[in-house]
């Protein structure tokens, strides 16, 4: 079974520009995180959603959204970026919302830089 | 603001030896408490959770202590090898309201041969 499948892997934008990023969730699983992990630091949540519908939300800008499709993909969208942007998005599946750890796969990330 | 945040940055073990990482948390309302390991240029895996109502889980050569008097989690690695090395980071979840995991900053584990 394929896991969690983000694309693209990395990318280089220039501030100001507008990035999506995408995430293709295991076979079944009906929620999706995001998460941005700056280098050196632990992930910081951004956006889950479930069924289609955003169930939660970090301390994040207006500049980042998210949206989640009919067959449970997601993208990650960011505009104006800045150069604090720059890190690690990841993204994590989950059949359902909340609970024990092992619900929770994460993908590789796709490694954002911006200049 | 919320926080789950590690004693040590790095911690530096003889392959063979027992490792212990810390974990110091802040939300005495979560309800799970979760150790990752992150390889270089992956996600973060899951190695073991452990519920509020429990102060220890055991694992295949790991286990999860939680002293909720202190805040405080610990995981200990037996026999640490060296695919062992990797940023370890904790976790803690809610079932309530906003499902989100708040994570530590991590602790770099490196194992010596």
């Amino acid at each position: 079974d394929a896991g969690v499948t983000q694309s693209p892997t990395h990318l280089i934008k220039t501030r100001g520009q507008q990035v999506t990023l995408r995430c293709s969730p295991i076979s079944g699983h009906k929620s999706v995180s995001w998460y941005q992990q700056v280098l050196g630091q632990g992930p910081q949540f951004i956006f889950q959603y479930y069924e289609k519908e955003e169930r939660g939300r970090g301390n994040f800008p207006d500049r980042f959204s998210a949206r989640q499709f009919p067959n449970y993909s997601s993208e990650l969208n960011v505009n104006a970026l800045l150069l604090g942007d720059s890190a690690l998005y990841l993204c994590a599946s989950s059949l359902a919302t909340g609970g024990a750890g092992y619900g929770y796969t994460f993908g590789s990330g796709t490694r954002l830089t911006v200049v | 603001g919320e926080s789950v945040g590690l004693h040590l940055p790095t911690l530096s073990v003889q392959e063979g030896d027992n490792s212990i990482i810390n974990c110091a948390y802040s939300n005495s309302a979560s309800d799970y408490f979760i150790w990752y390991k992150q390889e270089s240029g992956k996600g973060p895996q899951f190695i073991i959770d452990i519920r509020s109502n429990m102060d220890k889980r055991q694992g295949q050569r790991v286990t999860v202590l939680l002293n909720k008097t202190v805040k405080h989690l610990s995981l200990q690695i037996a026999a640490t090898q060296p695919g062992d090395s990797a940023v370890y980071f904790c976790a803690e979840n809610t079932i309530q309201g906003a499902q989100k995991l708040v994570f530590g900053q991590g602790t770099r584990l490196t194992i010596n041969p």
